[in-house]
């Protein structure tokens, strides 16, 4: 089946810092979302996004499907964006990755 | 307001003691899905449902039952719970199978004693 790779596994920011978070997957997929779960355990929708470019506020994200990656930008980052960041994506069901631990100090 | 809701939140309860998991949306999606996180694994599809009457299942069904009667709810059964199933439920859904955004409930956290 297809595999989702998620870098870095972990991450600990100071308030204020941008970061980049990086999804990479094994073959051709025809949905692609990111997730934030916060530290209450609600999985909350980021973007759909199995191609181009979006943006909403201070996050963003650029998939390049033909060279099968993802990426998920957060700039000026806030305590609040503190939790897991998960890349999911989907051939015939949807698969997860393993998520990048994001910490962020104030 | 869209969305996905799952009751109870929280459970906790003892082993062979059945017990429902219910889902519900209020966005007339076709597709309706359950998954369950836990920790090293992440989650994983119990059991799916791309329309009413129609179930089927995901990677890791054993020991769960699904009913798909209705468009909008999609309860999730456990017969006999054990141990092994203590874990965060996620209830999903989407407009169709594929090329559609998938929207999650708030989860439930469940504990077999």
């Amino acid at each position: 089946g297809i595999q989702v790779e998620q870098s870095p596994p972990d991450l600990i920011l100071q308030e204020g810092a941008n970061s980049t978070l990086r999804c990479n997957f094994s073959d051709s997929v025809n949905n692609l979302q990111w997730f934030h779960q916060n530290p209450w355990g609600q999985l909350i929708n980021l973007f759909y996004i199995p191609s181009g470019t979006k943006q909403n506020g201070r996050l963003s994200a650029t998939t390049v499907a033909t060279e099968r990656y993802s990426l998920l930008y957060i700039s000026s980052s806030q305590t609040t964006d503190s939790g897991v960041y998960f890349c999911a994506v989907e051939v015939d069901d949807m698969r997860f990755g393993a998520g990048t631990r994001l910490t962020v100090k104030p | 307001e869209a969305q996905v809701t799952q009751n109870p939140r929280y459970l906790i309860t003892v082993t062979g003691k059945k017990l429902t998991v219910t889902c519900s949306q209020n966005m007339n999606h076709e597709y309706m899905s359950w998954y369950r996180q836990d920790p090293g694994l992440g989650l994983r599809q119990i059991y799916y449902s791309m329309n009413v009457e129609v179930t089927d299942k995901g990677d890791v069904p054993e020991g769960y039952k699904v009913s798909r009667k209705e468009k909008r709810n999609f309860p999730l059964i456990l017969e006999s719970p054990s141990p092994n199933q203590t874990s965060l439920y996620f209830c999903a859904s989407k407009r169709g199978q594929n090329y559609n955004e998938q929207f999650f409930g708030p989860g439930t956290r469940l504990t077999v004693l």
